[in-house]
């Protein structure tokens, strides 16, 4: 069966320190990948997804970055942080044939910046 | 633009009541629809899906959902809640053609008082 890890589990960092969350997928070959944010109140805002390794599209303008160095991996970055970056950041996978595609997600990254 | 309203933000039930969760959706094309639901602690878990067929589709722990097409509606149900239904509740969309990339309402917080 399929797993989704997220790490770290919870995060604080200062404002202009640099970010990496990484988010790896088991049990399935060429998912397409994705992070999204949960800010306080509101739903979950897409903010990266990706097909397939090196390809990364970004769906809103931000402070962040996305890569996929291997099938299965899925790296969020930040060369600086801001204030604004701090909320909960959730990976997830999609399997099923296009386009009934499902989305799985893993446990999150809660990430406070101070 | 593509969008996902979920009316009520808080609910709050006794146990045994009925519970309705409303969401409705704006997007020109085909769609698949979702509820996710996060109990406190927890993952974002698959509540139940719908691609096409029978509009009236059921999920896990005794909830379901009705797709009426005509109202761009996609309304959560469940005849008698329980104390451990309290969590939070999120509708989502994708398009056919949107490479399963998920449009998240801002989500309903149900209390279901003991």
């Amino acid at each position: 069966s399929q797993t989704i890890h997220q790490w770290p589990a919870t995060l604080v960092q200062p404002v202009g320190s640099p970010l990496s969350l990484e988010c790896t997928v088991e049990g399935t070959s060429n998912p397409n990948l994705y992070w999204y944010r949960q800010a306080a109140g509101r739903g979950l805002q897409l903010l990266f997804y990706s097909v397939g390794i090196g390809q990364i599209s970004s769906e809103v303008p931000q402070n962040l970055s996305a890569s996929r160095p291997q099938d299965r991996q899925f790296i969020l970055s930040s060369k600086k942080l801001l204030l604004s970056d701090s909320g909960f950041y959730l990976c997830a996978w999609s399997g099923g044939q296009p386009p009934k595609w499902t989305q799985y997600f893993g446990p999150g990254t809660r990430l406070l910046v101070l | 633009a593509q969008s996902v309203s979920q009316h009520n933000h808080h609910v709050i039930l006794s146990e045994a009541a009925s519970l309705e969760l409303g969401c409705n959706y704006s997007y020109g094309g085909t769609v698949n629809l979702f509820w996710y639901v996060q109990y406190p602690g927890q993952h974002l878990q698959l509540l139940l899906k719908y691609f096409s067929g029978d509009p009236l589709v059921k999920g896990i722990k005794g909830f379901e959902a009705e797709f009426i097409k005509s109202k761009f509606s996609f309304n959560l149900r469940k005849p008698s809640v329980q104390w451990s239904d309290t969590a939070e509740y999120f509708c989502a969309v994708n398009g056919n053609n949107q490479g399963g990339k998920l449009i998240f309402g801002q989500g309903t917080e149900l209390s279901v008082k003991p």
